[in-house]
């Protein structure tokens, strides 16, 4: 069964500590996504990758960064957490353009 | 600006009946449109994918269709059972590689 898998579902942190999220899909999909899902705001683009150690912004990727090292796995970094980036981050990826993502289970990450 | 709409936020129907799920949009030239299904804690679930010179597609009980002239999507869920009870997400796609979603529908099937 192909999948996508987050490193963890809960995280806890303090403010002001970086944070390191990983997702790995076994797909080799060409294509792979963060998002942030909170009440009220829906699902919201972070970052995105078309291929290994390529980048793009999405629509909130204020201070976030990411790493794609190997096609397989994406990282998303916290380059310093705040409480306003408590929230559900979700990763997916998708076989390439015009095709249907497959999301994680998401972590919950939770800065104090 | 774009913008995504969902009908409403929750729809409730009685079993065996159908579901009807809007997804309309403004100032946007999608080149797809997803649906999703997300359980409460889990991700979104992909399940039908439409271009934008697609009328119609189904896939068992579900059917969903693309009218661009409406800008406008809609999901039908025949013969619904109480398992299809969840929050259900449309997604555009300009053709920019990323997908934007709407904020979903909670449907509950009530037997």
């Amino acid at each position: 069964d192909v999948k996508v898998t987050q490193s963890s579902r809960y995280l806890v942190k303090r403010t002001g500590e970086k944070v390191f999220l990983e997702c790995v899909q076994d797909m080799d999909h060409e294509n792979m996504f963060w998002y942030r899902q909170d009440p009220g705001l829906g699902l919201r683009l972070i970052y995105f990758s078309y291929d290994v150690k390529m980048k793009e912004k999405g629509d909130i990727p204020e201070g976030y960064s990411v790493s794609r090292e190997k096609k397989e796995r994406f990282s998303l970094i916290l380059e310093s957490a705040s409480t306003n980036q408590t929230s559900m981050y979700l990763c997916a990826s998708s076989f390439r353009q015009g095709y249907g993502y497959t999301f994680g289970s998401g972590t919950r990450l939770t800065v104090v | 600006s774009q913008k995504i709409e969902q009908n409403s936020e929750a729809l409730n129907i009685q079993e065996g009946k159908t579901a009807t799920l809007t997804c309309n949009y403004t100032n946007y030239s999608p080149a797809y449109l997803q649906w999703y299904r997300q359980d409460p804690g889990r991700g979104p679930v992909f399940l039908l994918l439409i271009r934008e010179n697609e009328k119609e597609k189904r896939k068992e009980r579900l059917k969903v269709t693309f009218d661009t002239t409406l800008k406008q999507s809609l999901f039908h869920i025949t013969a619904s059972q109480p398992a299809d009870s969840a929050t259900y997400l449309c997604a555009l796609d300009t053709n920019a590689g990323k997908s934007t979603f709407g904020d979903g529908t909670t449907l509950t099937v009530k037997p």
